[in-house]
């Protein structure tokens, strides 16, 4: 029973393409996130959910749009893609401030 | 806002020797701690937790210290194998609903 599941695992597109990243968490959590893990591994904030209301878009381009349909999923779609948004991207989950998350695997999008 | 800094890497070390990684965090409230680990090719797996000032978190031999007075919950494992290689995060969680990141740190471990 996977607790964050997030597909594609691998999303290879060309520039200027659109294209969503799904997931979708079962532990019950309030609170979802978007994770962006560049090449030196470096972790940094996209958004935070909490009951479907977005709390944090950490200057984000607007061509990345979440959608939160319910609790348990938080999608992530990317218009126009560009080079520079080659990177892992992670879905993760929690209880809410001062608790651990729960990460998906992680989506590797290539943009060529 | 909240930050962590930790240990540069990489880190290299032979079977059987001790591991630290050095973390320090910078926070307005009263945060939770974290280390969180990435193995080749997957995604991030809670490592060890620490909720207040003297908690000790451990896990698979890890040990790591809430300390409030230095600000800093730095990851112990006395005698490493090949299987710690890996990237090792700290991260802190406040009541902002994000956790902030460390850099990460790259150990490897030589049989």
């Amino acid at each position: 029973d996977t607790a964050v599941s997030q597909t594609p695992k691998y999303l290879v597109t060309q520039m200027g393409n659109d294209k969503s990243i799904k997931c979708e968490q079962n532990l019950g959590h309030d609170t979802m996130y978007w994770y962006k893990q560049d090449s030196k591994k470096f972790l940094k904030i996209m958004f935070s959910y909490n009951n479907k209301e977005l709390i944090i878009n950490e200057t984000v381009p607007n061509r990345f749009s979440p959608k939160s349909p319910d609790k348990a999923h938080l999608n992530l779609h990317i218009n126009s893609l560009e080079l520079g948004d080659s990177a892992v991207y992670f879905c993760a989950s929690s209880r809410g401030g001062n608790t651990e998350a729960f990460f998906g695997q992680g989506t590797r999008l290539t943009v060529v | 806002g909240n930050s962590v800094t930790q240990m540069e890497g990489p880190v290299t070390l032979s079977e059987e020797a001790f591991l630290t990684i050095n973390c320090t965090y910078t926070a307005t409230g009263y945060p939770s701690l974290f280390w969180y680990v990435q193995y080749p090719g997957e995604g991030l797996q809670l490592l060890l937790k620490a909720t207040k000032a003297d908690d000790k978190g451990s896990n698979k031999g890890f040990e790591a210290t809430y300390r409030k007075e230095t600000t800093s919950f730095h990851l112990e494992k006395g005698s490493v194998q090949v299987s710690d290689s890996a990237v090792y995060f700290c991260a802190l969680s406040d009541s902002d609903y994000k956790l902030s990141f460390g850099a990460g740190t790259t150990v490897t471990v030589r049989a």
